[in-house]
């Protein structure tokens, strides 16, 4: 299995300000890993992929990096809105490949 | 409909009753994946099927727990003599092989048990 382990602590940032999510892992490095958004009472939505082969992806305001050495993942909201405010987790492949595991999710809350 | 659909989204049950939720995957996704979620927790596996086979199940589902996907498509989750401790958010999500591992997740179904 793996432990994965996100901040710990909710994250307070000031609008337009960049908001930068850790996330790190203590087993097996995987294949992906994954970045998904979860609201209030709602089903996870994903954002971002990332390889093991990948050092860097982006999509719009949002930038993953991975760095296997390290064990760790981290995300990027730049120019951050009040509606960036939510929960995000971070997912790692199974080494069967058949599920995903997830970190606990570090609460964002951007405000104006 | 063009996103995973779960039915009912809420569920309130008495303890030692028989519970049964439903997944509608996105079309044409032969993957559906079953999570569990408490609050303050991420999802945690339960099972995983590849069309209509159930090829992995987590430790965490007991044998009161029984999923099914009989025709690949749909899938229910079936809670057997619920107890509290089964009150948690279930999530279903779906994905096509072949086209990337990310997993397109439904609202959930949240149960309580009282």
């Amino acid at each position: 299995s793996q432990k994965i382990e996100q901040n710990s602590e909710a994250l307070n940032i000031q609008e337009g300000k960049t908001a930068t999510l850790t996330c790190n892992y203590t087993n097996y490095s995987p294949a992906y890993l994954q970045w998904y958004r979860q609201d209030p009472g709602r089903g996870p939505v994903f954002l971002l992929l990332i390889r093991e082969n990948e050092k860097e992806k982006r999509k719009e305001r949002l930038k993953v990096t991975f760095d296997t050495t390290l064990k760790q993942s981290l995300f990027h909201i730049t120019a951050s809105q009040p509606a960036d405010s939510a929960t995000y987790l971070c997912a790692l492949d199974s080494n069967t490949g058949n599920q995903f595991y997830f970190g606990t999710g570090t609460s964002l809350t951007v405000i104006p | 409909d063009t996103g995973v659909s779960q039915n009912p989204r809420h569920k309130i049950t008495k303890r030692g009753q028989n519970v049964t939720f439903r997944c509608d995957p996105i079309s044409e996704h032969n993957r559906l994946y079953w999570y569990r979620q408490t609050l303050g927790q991420g999802p945690e596996f339960l099972t995983y099927f590849q069309n209509e086979a159930q090829l992995e199940k987590s430790r965490l589902l007991s044998d009161r727990f029984s999923a099914e996907r009989p025709k690949g498509s749909f899938s229910t989750l079936e809670i057997q003599r619920t107890e509290q401790g089964d009150s948690a958010m279930y999530l279903c999500a779906s994905s096509l092989a072949g086209q990337g591992p990310e997993a397109f997740f439904g609202q959930g179904t949240r149960l309580t048990v009282v």
